[in-house]
């Protein structure tokens, strides 16, 4: 069965600082991945995904993320915090056959220090 | 467009009763997931309706819970019985297909006293 993990349940940055959530997921073959960020009082948004090609993904409002098969890892990162950032962050697997109810991991909520 | 909407947005009920929470997906989205949020848990999958298709049940934790979805649009979760262990957030998505990317509505918070 596949597993989607965020080993942070928190992490603390000083806005203008630079930020990496971690993702690890288990599964035999190349899953479809999402990164999501949860505002609060908000729904999910989608801040991007990866289904195929290159391996660095842009999403929306500066993230970018990762796909490293070799360490199984999708990692989400920004170059410079803001406050309005601050929020609780999903990531998501997929398979890309078989099962198509996807995974979530427990999240990590981002503090933001002025 | 509009996005996807629920309602009630908050739900208190007595331990026992039954609810009914409502989505409305985005129009003309053919996939519509059901997930429950506990506090600092990630997302539950619960149900998964696709197209004309039957419902994938698997996620539903018990046979109080059930869900329905109308005309290929509007779903209601109806939890029967409440317990205070069904307490959570109660999200709905959809998505244009199997997938795809999943838009989620804001949620129904439940609290079963």
């Amino acid at each position: 069965a596949q597993s989607v993990t965020q080993p942070d349940i928190h992490i603390t940055v000083s806005e203008g600082a630079s930020l990496e959530l971690r993702c690890n997921y288990s599964y035999g073959a190349t899953p479809y991945l999402f990164w999501y960020v949860q505002s609060p009082g908000q729904g999910l948004q989608l801040l991007l995904k990866y289904f195929s090609g290159d391996t660095l993904v842009q999403g929306i409002k500066g993230f970018e993320a990762e796909f490293k098969r070799s360490q199984s890892s999708f990692n989400l990162r920004k170059p410079s915090v803001h406050w309005s950032d601050a929020a609780e962050y999903f990531c998501a697997v997929v398979s890309s056959g078989g099962s198509y109810i996807p995974t979530f991991g427990r999240g990590t909520s981002l503090i933001v220090h002025p | 467009g509009a996005g996807v909407s629920q309602s009630p947005s908050n739900k208190v009920t007595e331990k026992g009763k039954d609810v009914e929470l409502r989505c409305d997906p985005i129009s003309g989205h053919t996939a519509l997931y059901w997930y429950r949020q506990s506090l600092g848990q990630g997302l539950e999958f619960l149900i998964y309706f696709q197209g004309n298709s039957a419902p994938d049940k698997s996620g539903l934790p018990s046979d109080r819970f059930s869900a329905e979805r109308t005309g290929g649009s509007v779903s209601t979760l109806t939890i029967q019985r409440t317990q205070q262990e069904d307490s959570a957030v109660y999200l709905c998505a959809s998505s244009l297909g199997v997938r795809e990317t999943q838009y989620f509505g804001p949620g129904t918070r439940l609290l079963v006293l």
